[in-house]
């Protein structure tokens, strides 16, 4: 089974402070990706990679950066942290073949004080 | 603009009946479908999916219909359980453009009463 591991379920953080979620997988997969999930707006993409070092912008790339150094750990930044970026943060892996599908971590609720 | 959309917010069915749940899609280059289950403090689950050549596809108590002409797809659960509780997630995307990642709608949320 596909083991997608999110660092924490549960973070809570200072405005204006650099934070950083954490997502590692197990399976070898070459995609990862962000997701923000917000009520009645569903999953939206912030960034997502296709291989180590490599990295493309989502829909709501603002405020959030990504690193991608080994190919099993894909991190989400926040530089500087809003209230507005209080979310449930989703990562997700897959393989390169179009026809897979994404396999999620149990995401990690993010409170920006 | 939302090329992936799910109109009902939320569900509500009869434990032992059938939900349908409706999904519709604007972009006519999506040919692969997929759908996500959800439970509150957890990821989203691969539930079922369906590539464009087909107009079915059936795993158990789930089956996924696609209507390309009307751009539509729905997914049947039956019989509906409790467990079955949870937000679905309708996904969209292009099998044969490399790596264009999944486009999700805002799903909707299914209350099975017992």
């Amino acid at each position: 089974d596909v083991k997608v591991t999110q660092s924490s379920r549960y973070l809570v953080k200072r405005t204006g402070e650099k934070v950083f979620l954490e997502c590692v997988q197990d399976m070898d997969h070459e995609n990862m990706f962000w997701y923000r999930q917000d009520p009645g707006l569903g999953l939206r993409l912030i960034y997502f990679s296709y291989d180590v070092k490599m990295k493309e912008k989502g829909d709501i790339p603002e405020g959030y950066s990504v690193s991608r150094e080994k190919k099993e750990r894909f991190s989400l930044i926040l530089e500087s942290a809003s209230t507005n970026q209080t979310s449930m943060y989703l990562c997700a892996s897959s393989l390169t073949e179009s026809n897979q599908p994404q396999h999620f971590g149990d995401g990690t609720r993010l409170s920006i004080l | 603009d939302q090329q992936v959309k799910q109109n009902s917010p939320s569900l509500s069915v009869q434990e032992g009946r059938i939900s349908i749940l409706n999904c519709d899609y604007t972009n006519s280059m999506f040919d692969y479908f997929l759908w996500y289950k959800k439970y509150p403090a957890e990821g989203p689950t691969f539930l079922i999916s369906i590539s464009s050549i087909k107009d079915k596809n059936e795993d158990g108590r789930f089956t996924v219909f696609l209507n390309k002409s009307a751009k539509h797809l729905s997914l049947h659960i039956v019989p509906s359980q409790p467990g079955d509780s949870a937000v679905y997630f309708c996904a969209a995307s292009r099998l044969n453009s490399g790596n264009t990642p999944l486009v999700f709608g805002k799903g909707t949320r299914l209350s099975v009463i017992a």
